[in-house]
Parts: structure tokens; C-alpha cells; sequence
């Protein structure tokens, strides 16, 4: 089983709509949960941090975490083409170490 | 502020040889993570510094080496390369904390990408 696991998509949705982008991990000991933005040809930028359980939100991005489940789920609302990217979740099992984990991302689609 | 820099950006070496790989994390920041992505593997962890100590290292062969400075500037080291090594690699700074502590988030450089042939 890999460590964090993704849907590799394509995702595709219209203009406006909300994407939803799923993720979940093995190490129950995780504590820092990330998603991360990558353009083709282009490194990771960060979209979202999440630590606590819950919902956590920052313009049309909510992050979504529940650690008894072992998920975290990424919302855009308001799709843009300009979100279409990869998106990759995340996981430091490390405790601060800054050993990322990454799934291997979820390729987003939005059309016009 | 100034992000993350990596150089050289572009890098083509031939089966044998060795590379050194450079970055500088943002001004301030203290610890420094390498990954490698590939599209067949994704992105993997290689090896993370702070205060130029390797706190942690992921599965890579010897082969992959790295140090970091006292300005906290970084290198990483690939010797007797093959051609699995062709990937872009990509170096991450982050503040960085003595003891473990959590929320520590990172911050990624623009890559080197290396073809090996």
C-alpha cells in the first residue's frame, strides 16, 4: 500500500464548478497535512496547510481534514482554467522533520 | 523576500560522471529539504539539513549525497550517475526548528533539471 494515495484523474470539470480532490495516508502519526499546486514544467507552490482536524479556508480553497479516517480533500470552489494543474497532497509523518510524503497527484482539468 | 534559488537549472552529464547540485533557502530559513521527481516515481525525498546536520534521509543509494553550510546555503552530490538519475530535483527550505516541532511548512525552489545520457 503507498504511504499517500491520490486519484492520478484527469479531473475534469466546467468553469464555476467546484473540484474536489481526495487524498488519504497510512501513517497514523501524521501531523502536517499539505497540498500543493504544480503547473507542468514547473515546481510545487503551496496552496494549503492543515493540522487540525476540520475544515481550514483561504479564498476558494478549503482544505478538509479527519485523521480518524486518514483523509484530507482539497475544495476549489469557482473553478478557473487557471486551476488546471496537478495537484499533489502532502503528508510530514516526520513530527518537523520536513520529510514530505507526496501522493502522486491528481491532474485537474477546468474548461471554458 | 527572495524564494528559494537553485542552480545550475538545466544540467546534461553523461553515464559515469558526478554532479553537484546547489540551493539557496529563503533568508532566514534554516532547514533544507531535497526531493527528486520523476514521472515514474513521483516526487521522492532524498535527504533534509539543518544546521549542517542530515536529520533525516529517504531510500536513495549512496550515490546521493548532500551537505549544508553554515549560511544554510545546501548541495547535494550525485555520483557515478546512470540514467534513472535524469529528473528534475528540487530543493525546499523552511524555517526550521531545534526540536521537533510540527507546523513547519516548506517552501519550494524553481529545480534543477538533470538529463543523463
Amino acid at each position: 500500500q503507498k504511504e499517500v494515495e491520490q486519484n492520478s484523474g484527469p479531473l475534469s470539470v466546467p468553469e464555476g464548478a467546484i473540484a474536489s480532490l481526495n487524498c488519504t495516508y497510512s501513517d497514523r502519526g501524521s501531523q502536517s497535512f499539505f497540498w500543493y499546486r504544480q503547473y507542468s514544467g514547473k515546481s510545487p507552490e503551496l496552496i494549503m496547510s492543515i493540522y487540525s482536524n476540520g475544515d481550514k479556508e483561504d479564498g476558494r480553497f478549503t482544505a478538509q481534514l479527519n485523521k480518524a479516517s486518514q483523509y484530507v480533500s482539497l475544495l476549489i470552489r469557482d473553478s478557473q482554467p487557471s486551476d488546471s494543474a496537478t495537484y499533489l497532497c502532502a503528508v510530514d509523518p516526520s513530527g518537523g522533520y520536513n520529510k514530505l510524503i507526496f501522493g502522486a497527484g491528481t491532474r485537474l482539468a477546468v474548461h471554458p | 523576500k527572495a524564494g528559494v534559488t537553485q542552480t545550475p537549472r538545466y544540467l546534461i552529464k553523461t553515464r559515469g560522471q558526478q554532479v553537484t547540485l546547489s540551493c539557496s533557502p529563503i533568508s532566514g530559513h534554516r532547514s533544507v529539504s531535497w526531493y527528486q521527481q520523476t514521472p515514474g516515481q513521483g516526487l521522492q525525498f532524498l535527504f533534509e539539513y539543518f544546521s549542517e546536520t542530515q536529520r533525516n534521509k529517504g531510500n536513495f543509494p549512496g550515490r546521493f549525497s548532500g551537505r549544508q553550510f553554515s549560511n544554510s546555503r545546501s548541495e547535494m552530490n550525485v555520483s557515478t550517475l546512470e540514467l534513472g538519475d535524469s529528473a528534475l530535483y528540487l530543493c525546499a527550505s523552511s524555517a526550521g526548528q531545534g526540536a521537533r516541532i510540527v507546523r513547519e511548512t516548506q517552501y519550494f525552489g524553481p529545480g534543477t533539471r538533470l538529463l543523463v545520457l
